[in-house]
């Protein structure tokens, strides 16, 4: 069975990064041919797509975060990771991990979430 | 790149129908079928429920149904039930490897 773990500091201060990990179980990212994404949901808003990467390390970003963010994946580990730079308040909120499957262009698998509050 | 419209909250009975509109520009949608549907209870993950406008991954009981004309996405929920109130969200692939979600749903069973 599929599952994957958001981790990670729940707390980060204005200007500073978020960093966050995706750990994969069931799947080895390595030898996949799905794509793997990130997702935010900011207190009482929806959801909005942040970018996916390929375990050959190409990705796609949301054009509205393309110049904060930067999506990487270590295979050795079955992690990707994402980092979210000049953090503000507005970047508060739920951040999950899922799968884009390969064959079905869907979210198909996510995790449980993980909250980040942009805080001195 | 701007979120889909859903309205903010829909309600029911239990076993009536009720219907969930996404809508967006020729753009969001890409000029793709690529539409998904999500159900989100908070807390937990969210649920793949709809992808490829109508069709419904295995286990998803077919009381869920969806539709897309123009540019306007429909998720139908038949026959009500209590563990069916949640959050829902739509989902497009945009084109260019990105996609647009909705603002999401909240369905009340009564």
């Amino acid at each position: 069975q599929l599952q994957l773990q958001e981790s990670g500091p729940g707390l980060v201060k204005p200007s500073e990064t978020l960093s966050l990990r995706c750990t994969v179980s069931g799947d080895p990212i390595s030898s996949s041919s799905s794509y793997w994404g990130w997702i935010r949901q900011p207190p009482g808003k929806g959801l909005e797509w942040i970018g996916n990467i390929y375990h050959s390390g190409s990705t796609f970003y949301n054009p509205s975060l393309k110049s904060r963010i930067n999506i990487s994946v270590d295979t050795s580990k079955n992690q990707f990771s994402l980092k979210l730079y000049s953090v503000t308040a507005a970047d508060t909120a739920m951040y999950f991990c899922a799968r884009l499957g390969d064959v079905v262009i869907s979210f198909d698998y996510w995790g449980q979430g993980t909250l980040v509050t942009v805080s001195s | 790149q701007s979120a889909l419209t859903q309205p903010r909250s829909v309600s029911g009975s239990p076993g009536q129908s009720v219907t969930i509109s996404c809508t967006g520009t020729s753009s969001d949608f890409g000029g793709y079928n690529y539409v998904s549907w999500y159900q989100h209870h908070p807390g937990k993950a969210p649920k793949f429920m709809i992808y490829d406008v109508s069709k419904r991954p295995s286990g998803v009981p077919d009381r869920f149904s969806g539709s897309k004309s123009g540019n306007t996405a429909s998720l139908t929920i038949s026959g009500l039930q209590a563990e069916d109130e949640a959050d829902y969200y739509c989902c497009s692939y945009a084109g260019g490897n990105t996609f647009v979600f909705g603002g999401g749903t909240k369905l009340t069973v009564l």
